[in-house]
C-alpha cells in the first residue's frame, strides 16, 4: 500500500486556466508537506512546503493541507506552458523519521497554449 | 547562496565495481538526505545523515553505505553494483527535521 497517492495523471490544462493537483497520505504522524515539480531530466524543485491546516499562498501556488482529511493539495492559477512538468508531492512523518520524505508516484501536467 | 551541488553528474559502471558519490549541501545546512530515483519505483529514501552521524535508513541493502563529514558534505557508496542499481541519485540539504529539502542536481548511474 502506498502511503502517499497523487491523483491519476495525466493532467491536461488550456494556458490561462487553474491546474488542481491532489494528494493523500496514509500516515497520520506525517507533520510536514512538500511539493515538488520535476521537469524531463532534472532534479525535483521545491516550489511548496506546508506543515499547517488551511491554505498557503506563493504567487501563482496555492498549497492546501487538510490534516484531519490526510489530504494535500496544489493548485497553480493562470498556468503557462512552462508549467509543464511531472510534480511530486511528499510527505515527512514526525518520531524518529529523520530527513525521510515519502513520495508519490507523481503528476504530469501539460500545459497547451 | 549557492544551491547543493554533486558530484559526478554522470556514471558508467560495470556490475561488481564499486562507485562513491558526493554531495556538498547548502551552506549553513547538517541534514543530508540520500535519494534513488527510477522509472518504477519513484524516489525512494536511503538514508539521513546529521553532525556526521546517521539517523535514519531506508530499505536498501547494506551495500549502500553512506557517511557525512564534519563540513556537513556527504558520500555515499555503493558497491558490488547491480544492473538495477542504475539510477539518479539525489540528494537532499536541510537545516533540519521538518524543514524544507532542497535537492541537488543529482548524478546519474549507469550499471553495464
Amino acid at each position: 500500500q502506498k502511503e502517499v497517492e497523487q491523483n491519476s495523471g495525466p493532467l491536461s490544462v488550456p494556458e490561462g486556466a487553474i491546474a488542481s493537483l491532489n494528494c493523500t497520505y496514509s500516515d497520520r504522524g506525517s507533520q510536514s508537506f512538500f511539493w515538488y515539480r520535476q521537469y524531463s531530466g532534472k532534479s525535483p524543485e521545491l516550489i511548496m512546503f506546508i506543515y499547517s491546516n488551511g491554505d498557503k499562498e506563493d504567487g501563482r501556488f496555492t498549497a492546501q493541507l487538510n490534516k484531519a482529511s490526510q489530504y494535500v493539495s496544489l493548485l497553480i492559477r493562470d498556468s503557462q506552458p512552462s508549467d509543464s512538468a511531472t510534480y511530486l508531492c511528499a510527505a515527512e512523518a514526525g518520531g524518529t523519521s529523520y530527513g525521510k520524505l515519502t513520495f508519490g508516484q507523481g503528476t504530469i501536467l501539460t500545459v497547451h497554449p | 547562496k549557492a544551491g547543493v551541488t554533486q558530484t559526478p553528474r554522470y556514471l558508467i559502471k560495470t556490475r561488481g565495481q564499486q562507485v562513491t558519490l558526493s554531495c556538498s549541501p547548502i551552506s549553513g545546512h547538517r541534514s543530508v538526505s540520500w535519494y534513488q530515483q527510477t522509472p518504477g519505483q519513484g524516489l525512494q529514501f536511503l538514508f539521513e545523515y546529521f553532525s556526521e552521524t546517521q539517523r535514519n535508513k531506508g530499505n536498501f541493502p547494506g551495500r549502500f553505505s553512506g557517511r557525512q563529514f564534519s563540513n556537513s558534505r556527504s558520500e555515499m557508496n555503493v558497491s558490488t553494483l547491480e544492473l538495477g542499481d542504475s539510477a539518479l541519485y539525489l540528494c537532499a540539504s536541510s537545516s533540519g527535521w521538518g524543514q524544507e529539502q532542497f535537492f541537488g542536481p543529482g548524478t546519474r548511474l549507469t550499471v553495464l
